[in-house]
């Protein structure tokens, strides 16, 4: 089980506007900040958004990210077909036992 | 173009020893921190360990600390993961990840390698 809570599964068409969210607590999100991974099917992980809002060179502006308390959200907005993936959210968590990073359990996007 | 890749992934029985390694160009390794992150077959990610650009300081996981070692060699531009006494629930694959320590974020990743540990 997962430190961070994310659905498993999401869905949309074409065009639409889509929201992903994370849950997590004081000790982790709640914290740090927050850090969004788009994974396509076979591939390594991609850096889709860092530091709760921030996107690398190269994300679209389609994609965006926020944090309120322990929770964080990933929106994409004019869904496009080849945004199908596996999207997961991290952050640094800070326990007794020291620190470490947590990922959600991941949320595969449908794009029907 | 920041290229990292990794190797030294394979079949190991329980209980074994394996080193991965992670080759990393296009970037200037030291100023920067790197990270293991790994994928058990059908599963989600799950970080692993990580080190800052000096080496100075090193984090792990709950579920490996005390059995795998990061390490970097920064006049080889090489991350490494030490994994001793390998468990079954350890086989995944293993990507090895450009990091900024502050946040956390793995700004560039690896291709991966596969790491099997079966009798």
């Amino acid at each position: 089980q997962s430190v961070l809570t994310q659905p498993p599964s999401a869905s949309g068409t074409p065009g639409q506007r889509v929201t992903i969210s994370c849950s997590g607590s004081s000790s982790n999100i709640g914290s740090n900040t927050v850090n969004w991974y788009q994974q396509l099917p076979g591939t390594a992980p991609k850096l889709l958004i860092y530091s709760n809002n921030q996107r690398p060179s190269g994300v679209p502006d389609r994609f965006s990210g926020s944090k309120s308390g322990t929770s964080a959200s990933l929106a994409i907005s004019g869904l496009q077909s080849e945004d199908e993936a596996d999207y997961y959210c991290a952050a640094w968590d800070d326990s007794l036992n020291g620190r470490q990073v947590v990922f959600g359990g991941g949320t595969k996007l449908t794009v029907l | 173009e920041v290229q990292l890749l990794e190797s030294g992934g394979g079949l190991v029985q329980p209980g074994g020893s394996l080193r991965l390694s992670c080759a990393a160009s296009g970037f200037t390794f030291s100023s920067y921190a790197m990270s293991w992150v790994r994928q058990a077959p059908g599963k989600g990610l799950e970080w692993v360990s990580a080190i800052s650009g000096s080496g100075g300081s090193t984090y792990y996981a709950d579920s490996v600390k005390g059995r795998f070692t990061i390490s970097r060699d920064n006049s080889k531009n090489t991350l490494y993961l030490q994994m001793n006494s390998l468990r079954a629930e350890d086989t995944a694959v293993y990507y090895c990840a450009q990091t900024r320590l502050y946040d956390s974020s793995g700004i560039n990743w690896g291709q991966g390698t596969l790491v099997t540990v079966s009798s």
